[in-house]
C-alpha cells in the first residue's frame, strides 16, 4: 500500500538552514503537505504544494517536489529556536479526499 | 477559542473500561477525523464521518466505535479498553468546499494511558 518516510530526528544550530526530507510510494498523488506540531499541540498546516509543480516558496520555507524519485524536501531558512517542533509530510490522491497519508514526522531540534 | 476543541485532554483508565473521547468543532466543516498517533508510526486513521449520515472505518478501526451526534460533534469509543490502546488521539475536520488542498484542522489531542 502507500507509504511515506522520513528520518526520525535532526538537529541544526539556530540561524543555519535545515532541511527536511520525505519519499512517498504513491505516484497518484495530488498534493502533498507539511504540517508541523509544537509540543502539545495538534498539527498544522505549514505548506502544500500540488503535485504538478517543482517548487513552492513562503517566506522562510521552501518545499521542492522531485515527481520521478517521489521525494519532496522543506527547507527552512535561517532555522529559529521556534521551529523546534515535529514535521510531518502527508499526501493525499485529490482535493477533499478523506485519504491522507502521513508520514512518521521528523523531530527539528534547533541548538541555540 | 480552539476551533477543534477534544475533551478529556488526558485520561488514564484500566484495562477493560468503557472511554469516551469528545470532539466539537466550531469551523462548521461536514469531515471529521479520528487519528492515533504513536510515536515513530505517524498517524494512522481509525475512522471519518462526510456527514451526520455518513461514518467510515479507516485504517484502524477494530477496538474502536465513533458517534456523529450533529454537523459539530464526533466521539470516539473504547468500548473495553486495553494497553497497546495508550496512544494520543486526534480529531481533525476539514471543508469539502474549499476548492483547494483539503486542509486538515486538528484538535489539540487526547492523551490516553491504558493500564
Amino acid at each position: 500500500g502507500e507509504d511515506v518516510e522520513q528520518s526520525l530526528f535532526l538537529s541544526v544550530r539556530e540561524g543555519d538552514s535545515s532541511v527536511i526530507n520525505c519519499t512517498y510510494t504513491d505516484s497518484s498523488s495530488t498534493y502533498l503537505y507539511w504540517y508541523k506540531q509544537e509540543p502539545g499541540a495538534g498539527l498544522q498546516l505549514l505548506t502544500y504544494i500540488f503535485s504538478n509543480m517543482d517548487m513552492k516558496q513562503d517566506q522562510r520555507l521552501t518545499v521542492l517536489l522531485n515527481k520521478k524519485d517521489k521525494h519532496l524536501s522543506l527547507r527552512i531558512a535561517d532555522t529559529q529556536t521556534g521551529d523546534s517542533a515535529i514535521y510531518f509530510c502527508a499526501e493525499s490522491h485529490s482535493s477533499g479526499t478523506y485519504k491522507y497519508i502521513f508520514g512518521t514526522g521528523t523531530r527539528l531540534k534547533v541548538l541555540a | 477559542d480552539a476551533d477543534v476543541t477534544q475533551t478529556p485532554r488526558n485520561r488514564i483508565t484500566k484495562t477493560g473500561k468503557r472511554i469516551m473521547l469528545e470532539c466539537s468543532q466550531t469551523k462548521g466543516h461536514d469531515r471529521m477525523y479520528w487519528y492515533r498517533q504513536d510515536p515513530g508510526l505517524g498517524l494512522q486513521l481509525i475512522y471519518y464521518s462526510f456527514d451526520v449520515k455518513d461514518i467510515n472505518k479507516g485504517e484502524i478501526s477494530d477496538g474502536y466505535s465513533v458517534s456523529r451526534q450533529a454537523q459539530a460533534k464526533f466521539s470516539l469509543s473504547l468500548e473495553s479498553a486495553i494497553p497497546n490502546q495508550t496512544a494520543l488521539y486526534f480529531c481533525a475536520t476539514s471543508d469539502e468546499t474549499d476548492g483547494g488542498a483539503g486542509e486538515l484542522f486538528f484538535g489539540e489531542g487526547s492523551r490516553l494511558t491504558v493500564l
